[in-house]
């Protein structure tokens, strides 16, 4: 039962900005926006996470909406490496991440 | 500093035979989880310790599977009597704490069984 709804794959250019969308309708109030990204033939990496301000680090920005109800990660310029499935994930304290299909990003040159 | 590092990185083993795969958490990482991809699929949660009790079993798959932590650090996982629906890429992971914690994974463990 995955809390999460993202598209299926989305395709960007290089040098281009990236907005990748997630829905969570049914998030809870104690529910952190978490999101990972798994390039071909490696775990899972830590992107960004937040809960209710919009966040940003050196690898993105997490803009989070006014009814926490949706979320979208920013990659403010998409290279090659960026080529992965991204995973939007709530996660409230003590508890596994439950990873569903995410989103493969392509990156074209 | 060094990363989460998992042991072996391949294994191919006979249907039937027991495998035992090792996770090395980083130091100082007081939560460790196991999860689990097959081909083509998502990951999927196995286990998770905190320190070294295991409060959240419930993804273990059957009862072949089991796992322990020792010194609040390394973690075992053994499959018994593999079959070959257990062919996978076991990852481990680990976070200062549990939850809202970012985690850290290892490159995985690849195990086909034939």
């Amino acid at each position: 039962d995955a809390k999460t709804t993202q598209p299926n794959s989305m395709e960007s250019n290089e040098e281009e900005p990236v907005h990748l969308p997630c829905n969570h309708s049914t998030i809870s109030g104690t529910d952190y926006i978490h999101w990972y990204r798994q390039l071909p033939s490696q775990g899972p990496e830590y992107v960004i996470h937040g809960l209710t301000s919009n966040v940003n680090n050196r690898m993105a920005s997490l803009a989070i909406a006014e009814d926490r109800k949706s979320s979208t990660l920013i990659l403010h310029r998409a290279t090659l490496r960026d080529a992965a499935v991204y995973y939007c994930i709530l996660s409230s304290g003590n508890t596994p991440l439950v990873f569903g299909k995410g989103t493969r990003l392509s990156v074209i040159a | 500093g060094a990363g989460v590092s998992q042991s072996p990185s391949n294994k191919v083993t006979e249907k039937g035979k027991d495998v035992e795969l090792r996770c090395d958490p980083i130091s100082g990482h007081t939560a460790l989880y196991w999860y689990r991809q097959s081909l083509g699929q998502g990951l999927e949660f196995l286990i998770y310790f905190q320190g070294n009790s295991a409060p959240d079993k419930s993804g273990l798959p059957s009862d072949r599977f089991s796992a322990e932590r020792t010194g609040g650090s390394v973690s075992t996982l053994t499959i018994q009597r593999t079959q070959q629906e257990d062919s996978a890429v076991y990852l481990c992971a680990s976070s200062r704490t549990s939850g809202r914690g970012e985690q850290f994974f290892g490159p995985g463990t690849r195990l086909t069984v034939l």
